[in-house]
């Protein structure tokens, strides 16, 4: 099985600043990594596919990045509806994996 | 607009057996795998089982294959989960979600909560 790490698990940030979360894949998979967002008591929201594809809707301070093994979701600048909990998956093969999680809070 | 809607959690004592639903609108149901994904309570999201769009070929995770069977009913489109064996470790939300081409998930269901306890 391929295992997702995040970093970091948590983070504090304030409004405006830049924001990155890395994730890294025990093998290489290639470009198919996503992202999710998850507020509390939410269902996930699709964010980022294909490592850098940004979903329908999404706004463009959201980006990704990576290929192989190591990606990063970076948001430009961090807005208070941004506070949440930011996944990773790969897609290269089953069983799909998630990374641990990182939290995003108001510093 | 696709929708997602998750039903049938409930309280199950260990043992015992349920069936989720996932009823689907706002798309081509038959054209697109979907999946069901969980989150235990205060955890992260495990991805459980994936079938594809015309119910041939299914994916489990080891934490539950042969214990958990994944199908679907595309003249009705509606996906299940039937759960047996049921055991406290599989507490959690449980959401379907759709494939977006690739096994990725581009929209989720609002998620139905499964208590295993006695």
């Amino acid at each position: 099985d391929i295992q997702m790490t995040q970093s970091p698990s948590s983070l504090s940030a304030s409004v405006g600043d830049r924001v990155t979360i890395t994730c890294r894949a025990s093998q290489g998979i290639s470009h198919y990594l996503a992202w999710f967002q998850q507020k509390p008591g939410k269902a996930p929201k699709s964010l980022i596919y294909a490592a850098s594809s940004l979903q329908s809707g999404v706004p463009s301070k959201f980006s990704g990045s990576g290929s192989g093994t190591d990606f990063t979701l970076t948001i430009s600048s961090l807005q208070p509806e941004d506070f949440a909990t930011y996944y990773c998956q790969q897609y290269n093969s089953y069983p799909l994996t998630f990374g641990g999680g990182t939290k995003v809070e108001i510093k | 607009e696709v929708q997602l809607l998750d039903s049938g959690g409930g309280l199950v004592q260990p043992g015992g057996s349920l069936r989720l639903s996932c009823a689907a609108s706002g798309f081509i149901f038959r054209n697109y795998d979907m999946s069901w994904v969980r989150q235990a309570p205060g955890k992260g999201l495990e991805w459980v089982s994936a079938i594809s769009g015309n119910g041939v070929s299914t994916y489990y995770a080891d934490s539950v294959k042969g214990r958990f069977t994944i199908s679907r009913e595309n003249s009705k489109n509606t996906l299940f989960l039937h759960m047996n064996s049921l055991r406290a470790e599989d507490t959690a939300i449980y959401y379907c979600a759709k494939h977006q081409g690739n096994p990725t998930f581009d929209y989720w269901g609002q998620g139905t909560l499964v208590t295993v306890s006695s």
